[in-house]
This record gives C-alpha cells, structure tokens and sequence, in this order.
C-alpha cells in the first residue's frame, strides 16, 4: 500500500498517560501535516513539517504536544499527560512541495479515559 | 484566524436530486481552496480551485470558485446514496502552511 499510513489507528489510554502516535507519508511527499479532528468538525491543523523541519505550529497547541520528523521520513506525535479533551481522532496527511492537494492518513483514534 | 463556513450543515436529499453546497471563507491573503469527501474514514481531494470564475469538473462533481464575493460552491447532479458522506472546504493562506477547514456540510442521499 503506497498510502500515508498511522499506526496505532486506536488507543484508548488513562487520564495523565503519554501516549505516541506514527505518521509514514507517502514517501516522495516531503510535506506532512497533523491535524486533530473531534465529532461534527473539520480537521484542526496542529503542526506543519517540511523533510525534518517543523516550520508552523497551532498556537492554540498545548506544550502537552510535540511531533518529530527526524529524518524527514515518519513523523511522531506525542501527546504528554494526557486529558480527556484531548479524545480526538488525530490524522496525518501529506503532500508534495508543488501541488496543495494533501494526501490523509486512516488516523489515529484517541480515547482518554 | 481566517474562518471557513459551509453550509448548510446538513441536508438530505433523494437519489436522482442536485445538491449546491456553499463555502465562504474571509479576504485576508487568500492563496487557494480545497474540497474533500470523508466518508467513516479519512478526507479524500476532490478539487483545488485557486482562480476565480473557471469550472472544476469530475464525473457529477462540479465546483467553481468567486473570490469577489468570497465563496466557493460545490454541485453534485444525479445523487446516489455513494455521495452521503461530510464535504468539507478548506483554504489556504499566503504565509502560512495551515490549511483551515470548515465544519463540513454532512450529506445525505436516500434511495
């Protein structure tokens, strides 16, 4: 499958866990997005990476929240101490540098308990 | 921050009908606007439009930008029950990576 893929696609975990979640673009796509999305909205953009620098980050985004993209392939995004707002489906999409059209990933479903 | 609004937020249609979705976004740098289909799933592309007046078409989706009057519609003729699914907008800006979405405009198409 030469789709973005996101692993794990659920995770249910306890109020004040960490959790992490993976990102594989598509792989000749340099840029990649996370976005969160909750029930009855659109997408809300989170961070932007071009190869493995973070140029934009949501300044609605908690310190809570950190993503990685170390060598400009998979991201991570981590989520510390979690809280029961942050139960979301978190997504990840890519795209080349010359077209706007983004390319999501299935997500990651986040339950905290 | 630049606000994306679609409506109407629900409709529900029968087989057969045409539908006309609306987006209407704010001014302020605009650079392009984009729809995506998500079924229980991910948000695939549908369109980008970028300039004013010139029509995107693909099969009995159709979708045409107004960057005068700030909105951007998307058509759907004959209907079948494989269109139900959320429709959302979402734009870009000159200056920044974000793309910014709507709410979505969830559909419905009865057999």
């Amino acid at each position: 499958d030469t789709g973005v893929s996101q692993n794990p696609r659920h995770k249910i975990t306890k109020r004040g866990q960490n959790v992490t979640f993976r990102c594989d673009p598509i792989s000749e796509h340099n840029r990649l997005y996370w976005y969160r999305q909750t029930l009855g909205q659109g997408p809300e953009f989170l961070t932007y990476f071009q190869n493995e620098a973070q140029l934009e980050k949501s300044r609605l985004l908690s310190d809570r929240f950190s993503a990685e993209r170390p060598k400009g392939s998979f991201s991570t995004l981590e989520i510390q101490r979690t809280e029961q707002g942050d139960s979301a489906m978190y997504l990840c999409a890519s795209s080349l540098p010359s077209l706007n059209e983004q390319f999501f990933g299935p997500g990651t479903r986040l339950t905290v308990l | 921050e630049d606000k994306v609004v679609q409506s109407p937020l629900s409709l529900v249609v029968h087989e057969g009908d045409t539908v006309t979705l609306n987006c209407s976004y704010e001014v302020t740098n605009f650079r392009s606007l984009l729809w995506y289909k998500q079924e229980k799933k991910a948000p695939t592309f549908l369109f980008m439009l970028t300039s004013s007046g010139i029509e995107k078409k693909s099969g009995r989706l159709s979708s045409i930008l107004d960057k005068k009057e700030l909105f951007s519609i998307l058509n759907i003729t004959a209907t079948q029950t494989g269109d139900s699914a959320v429709y959302l907008c979402a734009r870009t800006t000159s200056g920044t990576y974000k793309y910014i979405f709507g709410t979505g405009t969830r559909l419905k198409v009865l057999a």
